[in-house]
C-alpha cells in the first residue's frame, strides 16, 4: 500500500535556528514529491516540489527540501526559522492523485 | 491571490440536513477537481475526483450516495453531503490543477469548509 510518513507530530525550533521536517514515503515508481503548508482554517499552500534532477530543491519563503532516493525521503529544511513559519506542514507524494502525510506542526518560538 | 474559491467557509446545521459545498476555479477552467476530507490533527484523505461532464470517481470506502459530486461546468464543482449526521462533521477541502499542464504541477487548494453537524 502506498503511504507517506511524517514521523514527528510537532517540531519546536527557536527563531533563527535551522529547521527540518521529515518525510519518508513508500510509493511505487518515481513519484512526484510536494510540500504544502496549511494555516488555521485555511487550505493548503504549495511550497515546493521535486520532479527530477538536482536532489536539493528550493521553494517559497526560503524553504528547501532534499530528495534521497535510497532512503525514499524528502525532508523539508530552512536555514533560519521565523516565527511566521509556525504552521502545519504536509508532505505529499504521487502522480495524478496525491497521498498526504499526517502533517507536522512547526512551532517557532521568538 | 486565490485561484480556487470554496463556499461556504463554515456551516453549522442540524442532523438530517443536506449541505452543499461549492468549489470554483477563478481564473482557469478545471476539467478535474479533487475533494478531500480532513479530520482534526489528521491528514487529507482524498474522497473523490470530480470530472467535468461525467461521473465523479470515488475512492474506496467513500459512499457515493452520501457524498454527491456534481461538476456541471468547467469552473464549478459541488459536493453535497446528504442527510448529514454528526460523524460527517469535518473540514472539507477542494483542489484543482490548471489544465494543459503536466500532472507534476501542484494543485491549487481552496480554503476549505468546516462542517459541523449538531
Amino acid at each position: 500500500a502506498q503511504s507517506v510518513a511524517q514521523p514527528e507530530d510537532q517540531v519546536n525550533v527557536a527563531e533563527g535556528n535551522p529547521l527540518t521536517v521529515k518525510c519518508t514515503y513508500s510509493v511505487s515508481g518515481n513519484p512526484y514529491l510536494f510540500w504544502y503548508v496549511q494555516y488555521p482554517n485555511r487550505g493548503l499552500q504549495f511550497l515546493l516540489k521535486y520532479i527530477t534532477g538536482d536532489n536539493l530543491v528550493k521553494g517559497s519563503y526560503g524553504f528547501e527540501a532534499e530528495f534521497n532516493k535510497s532512503q525514499t525521503s524528502f525532508h523539508l529544511k530552512k536555514p533560519s526559522a521565523l516565527v511566521s513559519d509556525s504552521a502545519l506542514y504536509f508532505c505529499a507524494v504521487g502522480f495524478q492523485k496525491l497521498v498526504f502525510g499526517t502533517g507536522t506542526r512547526l512551532l517557532v518560538s521568538p | 491571490g486565490a485561484v480556487v474559491s470554496q463556499h461556504p467557509s463554515w456551516v453549522i446545521c442540524k442532523s438530517g440536513t443536506s449541505v452543499k459545498i461549492e468549489c470554483r476555479s477563478l481564473d482557469f477552467q478545471a476539467t478535474t477537481m479533487f475533494w478531500y476530507r480532513q479530520f482534526p490533527k489528521q491528514s487529507l484523505m482524498l474522497m473523490a475526483t470530480s470530472n467535468e461532464g461525467s461521473k465523479a470517481t470515488y475512492e474506496q470506502g467513500v459512499e457515493k450516495d452520501k457524498f454527491l459530486i456534481n461538476h456541471a461546468s468547467l469552473t464549478l464543482s459541488t459536493l453535497t453531503v446528504t442527510s448529514a449526521h454528526p460523524e460527517d462533521s469535518s473540514f472539507y477541502i477542494c483542489s484543482a490543477r490548471r489544465p494543459g499542464l503536466p500532472i507534476n504541477q501542484p494543485q491549487h487548494f481552496g480554503d476549505g469548509t468546516r462542517l459541523s453537524i449538531l
